[in-house]
């Protein structure tokens, strides 16, 4: 079945400790990105990677870092969240062009206290 | 500059139509797109419309496109308590790149 897959689903974490919420598509997407989901604000894209080795800051990228080592792949890295990153995340993936299909992950809500 | 807007709340009666609006400000997009959230779910596309065509129909959606007015809206006829979700329209200024509005959540009530 085509999907994509985040884990963990839920995660409650405290101020300043080091967090990965992993990504992985089995479509073999060239495009990846990662959005965040605020109430009033909608998604706002904060990373994405156009193939393996090519990301690029999105939107709102101050305090994430990503890599993409593996075209499957695209991990999402909070190196010191603090509570202004809880939020819900999407991974997305689709292939690259001008009109193509978005799929999304089911989201990981997180919580910095 | 790049913006999407939407109302952030609809809510119709079972049976009756829901009209989803959306405003965006990029001219060049040459796709508008509507996606739906699921509760616990992440977004799925639902319907899309290409910039040069006015309407677009598909069973029960209807997506009008106004290029003039940068409007876009998403009809849906007969509305199921199963159509209760968020909707999200989206823009595509840039190849890959999409733009989210703020969703609209529509609530169905019998």
């Amino acid at each position: 079945e085509a999907q994509v897959t985040q884990n963990p689903r839920y995660l409650i974490t405290v101020t300043g400790k080091k967090l990965t919420v992993t990504c992985s598509q089995n479509m073999n997407h060239e495009y990846m990105s990662w959005y965040r989901q605020d109430p009033g604000l909608g998604l706002r894209q904060i990373y994405y990677s156009m193939n393996v080795e090519v990301t690029d800051k999105g939107d709102v990228p101050e305090g994430y870092k990503v890599s993409r080592k593996e075209k499957r792949n695209f991990p999402l890295i909070l190196e010191s969240p603090s509570p202004n990153q809880t939020s819900l995340y999407f991974c997305a993936s689709s292939f690259r062009g001008l009109n193509t299909e978005a799929f999304f992950g089911q989201g990981t809500r997180l919580t910095v206290v | 500059g790049e913006d999407v807007e939407q109302s952030l709340f609809l809510s119709v009666r079972e049976g009756d139509s829901s009209v989803i609006n959306c405003t965006y400000t990029d001219s060049s997009s040459t796709y508008l797109y509507w996606y739906k959230q699921e509760p616990g779910a992440g977004l799925q596309l639902l319907t899309y419309i290409f910039s040069n065509m006015d309407m677009k129909q598909d069973q029960r959606l209807t997506v009008l496109l106004n290029k003039k007015d940068k409007h876009l809206s998403l009809r849906i006829a007969d509305t199921q308590t199963g159509d209760s979700a968020i909707y999200f329209c989206a823009e595509s200024p840039h190849t890959d790149k999409l733009i989210f509005g703020t969703g609209t959540r529509l609530q169905v009530f019998p």
